[in-house]
This record gives structure tokens, C-alpha cells and sequence, in this order.
């Protein structure tokens, strides 16, 4: 079975730092799409980042990048020039390619510092 | 952008009774919904995947009949809370996808449920 491991519970960045979050996965499977998702105090999903197994090319979003290591299975997210804005949780999630269930992490607490 | 619009927000409901959460697609067809529970500071979990016209598919350990989910028309999916409990109080969020595109799930703003 797929996991989803995010191994910070909490980060803190000063305001326009750079910060990574973390995420690990297993999966047996070659083609899968990796996500980052945030959810503010209000609780709303949002959709950060997407990248696709297949594409070698680490995929961006204005200040959001992703670090996507396929063999290590590795997916950190880089937020640069961090905005009080930013404080959320985010939270690391995985899909195979045909199976729309997310498979989710525990989560991390992103902490902005003015 | 799609809009995933769930209500109410937040309900308080006496222990016993049901209460129901709604999950309309405003303006796409969403052949299938998933219903997600959430514990305070902690991640999602997938309780029960949806599609329009059919049984919903129940994840391990859900309840079928004590959390009813109907997804009668492709714009609207239902997950009635029955014999509530102070136990089912939770934050339930759904989320709904087209299928045939390649576009993600996209999220209802979630529904806190306090029952007392």
C-alpha cells in the first residue's frame, strides 16, 4: 500500500526566508502524481503544486517549487520569500495515475515569523 | 475556477439526532465526490468515495449506516450523520471531480459538526 510520510510537525521561517517542507512516499507504482496542498485557518483546501511522476522537470508556482527526487522518493516543497500568508498547514499527498483517491501525510505547521 | 460548495459550515445537533451535510459542484458535473473526516491536527481520512447513480464505495472501518451518503444528481452528494454522538464530532470536508479530465479534486470549504 502507498504512505505518505511528512516527518515535520512544525517549521517556522522568518518572513521573506526560504523554508522546505519534507515528503517521503513508497509506492510500487511508475506513473503517479504527487501533490502539496495547504489549508489556511479557515480550513479550505487549496491546491499548491502539482508534479507528475513521469516529468523529470521539477514543477513551480511562482514562489512554490518542488524538489521531486523519483529514486528516493522524495518531494519537498520550497517556499521562497515567505509571506505571513503562507501560515498554514500543508500537507503532502499522492495519487496513482488512474485512481483519484489522495493519499494524504500527517502534515506540517508552517509558521511565518514577521 | 470550480467551486465546490458545501453547507452548512458549521452545525451543532443534539446527541441522537442526524444531521445532514450537503456538497454541491456549482459549475461543473462532478461524477464523483469523496467525504473526508478530519481530527483536530491531524490529516485527512477518506471516509467514502461517491459516484453519481451509484452505491458509495465505504473505506474500512466507516460505517455505512451511521454515515449515509447519497449522490443522487451530478451536482449534489449528501452525507447525513445518524444518531449523532459527541464521537462524529469532526470537521467533514468533501471534494468532487469530473471524470474524463485530467484535473484534480477540487475542495468544499468543510463543515465543523459539534454535537452536544
Amino acid at each position: 500500500a502507498q504512505t505518505v510520510t511528512q516527518s515535520q510537525p512544525e517549521m517556522s521561517v522568518q518572513e521573506a526566508e526560504t523554508v522546505t517542507l519534507s515528503c517521503t512516499y513508497d509506492t510500487s507504482e511508475s506513473d503517479y502524481y504527487l501533490f502539496w496542498y495547504k489549508q489556511p485557518p479557515s480550513r479550505q483546501m487549496i491546491l499548491v503544486i502539482r508534479q507528475e511522476a513521469y516529468k523529470q522537470q521539477n514543477a513551480t508556482e511562482n514562489r512554490f517549487s518542488v524538489n521531486f527526487q523519483k529514486a528516493a522518493k522524495s518531494f519537498s516543497l520550497k517556499i521562497s520569500d515567505s509571506q505571513l500568508g503562507d501560515a498554514a498547514m500543508y500537507f503532502c499527498a499522492y495519487r496513482d495515475h488512474s485512481n483519484y483517491q489522495l493519499i494524504w501525510g500527517a502534515g506540517t505547521k508552517l509558521i511565518i515569523k514577521p | 475556477g470550480a467551486v465546490v460548495s458545501q453547507h452548512p459550515s458549521w452545525v451543532i445537533c443534539k446527541s441522537g439526532t442526524s444531521v445532514k451535510i450537503e456538497c454541491r459542484s456549482l459549475d461543473f458535473q462532478a461524477t464523483t465526490m469523496f467525504w473526508y473526516r478530519q481530527f483536530p491536527k491531524q490529516s485527512l481520512m477518506l471516509m467514502a468515495t461517491s459516484n453519481e447513480g451509484s452505491k458509495a464505495t465505504y473505506e474500512q472501518g466507516v460505517e455505512k449506516d451511521k454515515f449515509l451518503i447519497n449522490h443522487a444528481s451530478l451536482t449534489l452528494s449528501t452525507l447525513t450523520v445518524t444518531s449523532a454522538h459527541p464521537e462524529d464530532s469532526s470537521f467533514y470536508i468533501c471534494s468532487a471531480r469530473v471524470a474524463g479530465l485530467n484535473t484534480e479534486a477540487f475542495f468544499g470549504q468543510g463543515t465543523r459538526l459539534t454535537v452536544v
